[in-house]
């Protein structure tokens, strides 16, 4: 079946340790995101690629990095600069749609923890 | 960045009531999506509005995009136990390609 895969699903962190969050979907779909959730609140976005080779900065880039070296995978780095990186992380895809992207299909997400 | 106010925070209902939640916005959106979240899980498209006025459903729920469309409404009808989640909104304007999303409603049945 098609989908996206997050893994894993819950992860630690160090202090100073950079951790990679993967992103992987067989839906052939041109874009991916990520988000991050904090309890109680609504989605905020981190970092957005809509081909292969590009990616932009969402909302709250500041400590996280990203690559997009092939359509079904798009992993999400959190660095030692993100000073705050307890949250739960979900990657999305989508297709273009009308001019503009839109019906996000989310991972089941993975919940980071600071040791 | 923009701001979507999604009421109520929470709710805690008895099965079979109905459910009415809301989001608000201060600009304009072209595009009303609401998600499902359940714990531990990613969010799930329910349903997608894409006119003023426009009034969809998917079984028990339904959705309106706002006349004045800096709203949209969701009404679950005679609410089960697996309608337990966190509900979200989010709209996009045709300023650009992202969503912005609302708090969340998170929702709650008493069998």
């Amino acid at each position: 079946d098609g989908g996206i895969t997050q893994s894993p699903k819950y992860l630690f962190r160090k202090e100073g340790q950079n951790v990679t969050l993967s992103c992987e979907q067989n839906l052939n779909h041109d874009a991916m995101y990520w988000y991050r959730q904090d309890p109680g609140q609504g989605l905020r976005l981190i970092y957005y690629s809509q081909i292969v080779n590009d990616f932009q900065k969402g909302d709250i880039a500041e400590g996280y990095s990203v690559s997009r070296e092939k359509k079904e995978s798009f992993p999400l780095t959190v660095t030692s600069a993100q000073k705050n990186p307890t949250a739960f992380y979900l990657c999305a895809s989508s297709v273009p749609s009308t001019g503009f992207f839109e019906k996000l299909f989310f991972g089941s997400g993975t919940q980071l923890s600071v040791l | 960045g923009q701001q979507l106010n999604q009421s109520p925070q929470s709710m805690f209902i008895q099965e079979g009531e109905d459910v009415s939640m809301n989001c608000t916005s201060s600009s304009i959106f072209n595009t009303w999506l609401w998600y499902k979240q359940e714990p531990g899980e990613g969010p799930v498209l329910l349903i997608a509005l894409y006119k003023a006025g426009e009034l969809t459903s998917n079984g028990r729920l339904t959705a309106q995009f706002g006349i004045t469309r800096k709203d949209s409404f969701l009404n679950i009808s005679a609410s089960i136990p697996s309608d337990v989640g966190i509900y979200f909104c989010a709209g996009r304007n045709n300023a650009g390609n992202m969503l912005t999303f609302g708090g969340g409603t998170r929702l709650m049945v008493k069998p």
